[in-house]
């Protein structure tokens, strides 16, 4: 079974500095893609970035990017100039290329910003 | 659109009681889930839908059951609820494509006493 482990269940940054979170994977599989969700005080459930296992580059989104390590099996997110609303729970997944339906989590970092 | 939404929005239960938690969306999606999420822990698969009238197992369905009669809704099910299963519970759906990233809904707090 796919895990996914995010060791950091809490971190802190100050207002514009940078900050990466932690993620680790365990699979079997070659092509897989990879996400990153944000879950602020509301609740919802917000995608940050998706990476393509079979893609070398890293993805970016603005202020958001990953550093992708696919031998490592190491998936971090870094939040540069991070800004007060960027306060929330960030959860990493997984999914196997071909399935839909079999999406893992992991059990969050609760990203605080510092003023 | 109103994209994908969830009711109730909090639900309190006592211990045997039955209720239903309603997933609706608009966006002429063909997959849906139910997720619960519990403290210290991600969002864990309980039911998902491939297709109208079609339902399958995730990773944790015991004590669940699903219904897809229409092809904008997916209900999740509790017989007789247990303090176990208070949670928070998401809805989540995709269009069909392998591509295609899961919208979620706000989630609904449910507590059994």
């Amino acid at each position: 079974a796919q895990t996914v482990t995010q060791s950091q269940p809490e971190m802190s940054v100050q207002e514009a500095e940078t900050v990466t979170l932690s993620c680790t994977y365990d699979t079997s599989e070659s092509d897989y893609y990879l996400f990153w969700y944000k879950q602020p005080p509301s609740r919802q459930m917000i995608l940050v970035i998706r990476q393509e296992a079979y893609k070398q580059q890293n993805a970016t989104e603005n202020r958001f990017s990953v550093n992708f390590q696919k031998a490592a099996k190491s998936f971090s997110l870094k939040i540069s100039d991070s800004q007060l609303g960027d306060a929330a729970m960030y959860f990493c997944a997984y999914r196997k290329i071909y399935n839909n339906n079999d999406m893992r989590f992991g059990a969050g970092t609760r990203l605080t910003v510092k003023p | 659109n109103a994209g994908v939404t969830q009711t109730p929005k909090f639900r309190v239960l006592k211990t045997g009681q039955s209720m239903t938690l309603l997933c609706a969306q608009d966006m002429n999606h063909e997959y849906m889930y139910w997720y619960r999420q519990d403290p210290g822990m991600g969002l864990r698969l309980i039911h998902y839908s491939v297709g109208e009238g079609t339902t399958a197992k995730g990773e944790v369905p015991d004590g669940y059951n699903v219904s897809r009669l229409k092809k904008q809704n997916f209900l999740l099910g509790l017989e007789s609820a247990a303090p176990s299963q208070t949670s928070v519970y998401f809805c989540a759906s995709i269009y069909r494509g392998l591509q295609e990233t899961q919208y979620f809904g706000p989630g609904t707090r449910l507590l059994v006493l």
